[in-house]
């Protein structure tokens, strides 16, 4: 089955700063990546998500990279504020069957 | 947007009795819903898949005597758990999808926090 690698595990950073958060998968047939953002006791919310066939996406400060060839996509967020800080998740699914498979998840502080 | 809801949203139980979570998709039909557990800290574990009108789909390690899951309908399905320990005590969430061509995309319930003495 599929498997979602997450790193960093933690990432602290300071207010307006930039944020990187990586995931890799293993199964070449997954085309759907969404992110999740989760606070504290909350649900996690979509935030950004994107498709095989587009290598990139951006939503104002968020945006996501694909590299399908190496299997890795990336959460970016620019000009970090402190409400931001939150547990992210990435996940890789295959279309039609759309059971996906989470990563680790990323614990994301960001400092005033 | 697609919303999902689920109830209750906190619950403190004893030892043995059963307690049932409902999720609900209140704008649209869920074809599958998916119940997680999440413990402090971790990732997502998903516990089973359900489908309106069949039997969940459960994960390995996973006991469906003691989660039981109730898809009746398009936009309801029950998450029971039996004879409740304090080692089931975690946070529930469950979600809602759509069937597959470009709606992909999860939509969370807020969870619920069971906690057993």
């Amino acid at each position: 089955g599929e498997n979602v690698e997450q790193h960093p595990s933690t990432l602290s950073v300071q207010e307006g700063d930039s944020a990187v958060i990586k995931c890799t998968y293993s199964d070449s047939a997954s085309n759907y990546f969404p992110w999740y953002k989760q606070e504290l006791g909350k649900r996690p919310q979509l935030i950004i998500d994107i498709r095989s066939n587009v290598g990139e996406k951006k939503d104002q400060r968020i945006a996501v990279t694909l590299n399908k060839t190496a299997k890795h996509f990336s959460l970016h967020i620019t000009e970090t504020q402190p409400e931001d800080s939150a547990v992210y998740f990435c996940a890789a699914s295959k279309g039609g069957s759309y059971i996906p498979t989470f990563g680790r998840g990323t614990s994301l502080i960001v400092h005033p | 947007g697609a919303v999902v809801s689920q109830h209750p949203s906190r619950v403190i139980c004893k030892s043995g009795t059963s307690v049932k979570i409902e999720c609900r998709s209140l704008d649209f039909q869920a074809t599958t819903m998916f119940w997680y557990r999440q413990f402090p800290k971790q990732s997502l574990m998903l516990m089973a898949t359900s489908n309106e009108g069949s039997k969940a789909t459960y994960e390995q390690g996973v006991e469906k005597d003691k989660f039981l899951i109730n898809h009746a309908s398009l936009t309801l399905s029950t998450l029971t758990v039996t004879s409740a320990h304090p080692e089931d005590s975690s946070f529930y969430i469950c979600s809602a999808g759509t069937s597959g061509g470009l709606s992909d995309t999860q939509y969370f319930g807020p969870g619920t926090r069971l906690t057993v003495l």
